[in-house]
């Protein structure tokens, strides 16, 4: 198995809403990563954890806010977004976090805040 | 930290002709040199990677080669297809990726 899984594929939200973005993967990877990409820009780092702990937050702005449950799970929960966070939502994950091997993406999350 | 550039931001090429994608990077402890193919709307997949202690690698059609002393690396593509067109990143990593600004590859049949 070598896929990452994300969820939702696709979540319209108001800016007063409460919602999570869930990313799941099952490779035994210890590191995962929370991308943003905006069209036609090349995947943003927003979080990174290694061994289920966060170990890099790119100051990334409160109200996106990342939980790691356990080794396959990956959480976004979102909350009083606004309407320039609408962007695809990339999960990633890798053998570790020494950064010499492949990074494997999930589908991405296409978020749209209203 | 690390600072990745990448050209051209747009290729267009004639089906069967080669394209060239050129990247520099800044930090000299990156060791780890991928590159990511991304259609509309869907992920970035691996399409082909190489790390510091080797200076080019191939697969079929597509090559990387990496110049440590100059730090950059390219991408080629041979004998271009149609399903080539997409968005090509290429990223640095030491421990974490630090993707290029990207290049649109169009491929004319």
């Amino acid at each position: 198995d070598t896929e990452v899984t994300q969820t939702p594929k696709h979540l319209v939200m108001g800016m007063t809403n409460k919602k999570s973005l869930k990313c799941e993967q099952h490779m035994g990877h210890r590191a995962m990563y929370w991308y943003k990409q905006k069209a036609k820009k090349p995947p943003e780092l927003m979080f990174v954890y290694s061994y289920e702990k966060l170990s890099i937050n790119e100051s990334v702005p409160s109200r996106f806010s990342p939980e790691c449950p356990n080794s396959s799970l990956l959480n976004l929960h979102l909350h009083a977004l606004q309407p320039e966070d609408s962007a695809l939502y990339l999960c990633a994950s890798s053998q570790d976090v020494q950064g010499n091997t492949e990074a494997f993406f999930g589908q991405g999350t296409r978020l749209t805040v209203v | 930290g690390e600072n990745v550039e990448q050209h051209p931001s747009t290729l267009s090429v004639q089906e069967g002709d080669s394209a060239v994608i050129k990247c520099t990077y800044s930090d000299s402890a990156s060791n780890y040199f991928p590159w990511y193919k991304q259609e509309l709307g869907k992920r970035p997949q691996l399409i082909i990677d190489i790390r510091s202690n080797v200076g080019e690698k191939k697969d079929q059609r597509i090559a990387v080669t990496l110049n440590k002393t100059a730090k950059h690396f390219s991408l080629h593509i041979t004998e271009t297809q149609p399903e080539d067109s997409a968005v090509y990143f290429c990223a640095a990593s030491q421990n974490q990726f630090y993707f290029g600004t990207g290049t649109s590859l169009t491929v004319i049949p």
